[in-house]
């Protein structure tokens, strides 16, 4: 166990649907990175947060958006969804240096 | 050509051989280096990480990162079968506000008893 929490494990929606998904970073913990996983893209990174503040941004579409709380857990979201979307999303938090990130056992999302 | 190049196998070897995981990338930009494992179902969790050229070992596990060539690899001696998993490479840079983090499509390894 981590120490990453991911809610909710599995998500089924419709295209055109908008999803939220919630990460709550390791104690003490003030980075957080989201990724996308799919079998043919491998592991994407989309976005990291450093308390509060947007810090780096991967591949990540306009469709897709998150946030960091003061609580510093985050949240993705993601409208207007594509049967592409469907893949493992994947939470990670680090102190703060990058290379030591923690995963959390990510959110299954499936797009009918 | 990719970024990050690895091999995703599958790799198949007996209990106690020597297992040899490699990456090839094409900027050389890239500053840190990391191997990750990720069991089926679950997330990536990581292994080792490397700060430019040279080898790091912990335990079973060495990983070497030739700058010059770029290329990094993973030993795994006397393998087992709990380390049947796919391994990740992983390596990126950042400099002010620019940041990059690249990952391997992975290379699925099976530890056969």
């Amino acid at each position: 166990d981590s120490g990453v929490t991911q809610t909710p494990k599995h998500l089924i929606t419709a295209t055109g649907q908008r999803v939220t998904l919630r990460c709550s970073p390791r104690s003490g913990d003030l980075s957080v990175y989201w990724y996308q996983q799919s079998l043919d893209q491998g592991l994407q990174f989309l976005i990291q947060y450093y308390n509060g503040e947007e810090r780096a941004k991967g591949n990540i579409l306009e469709r897709f958006s998150a946030q960091q709380f003061p609580d510093l857990h985050s949240e993705l979201n993601l409208s207007s969804l594509e049967l592409g979307d469907s893949a493992l999303y994947f939470c990670a938090s680090s102190v703060g240096t990058e290379e030591t990130q923690y995963f959390g056992p990510g959110t299954r999302l499936l797009v009918l | 050509q990719k970024e990050v190049e690895q091999d995703p196998g599958p790799l198949s070897v007996p209990e106690g051989a020597i297992v040899s995981l490699n990456c090839t990338y094409s900027n050389s930009a890239f500053q840190y280096f990391m191997w990750y494992r990720q069991y089926s179902r679950k997330g990536p969790e990581l292994l080792m990480y490397t700060y430019s050229s040279g080898n790091k070992e912990d335990g079973r596990f060495t990983a070497q990162v030739d700058k010059s060539s770029k290329y990094i690899s993973l030993f795994i001696r006397d393998s087992q079968p709990s380390d049947s998993a796919t391994y990740l490479c992983a390596m990126s840079y950042s400099g002010g506000s620019n940041y990059k983090l690249t990952f391997g499509k992975g290379t699925l390894l099976t530890v056969n008893p």
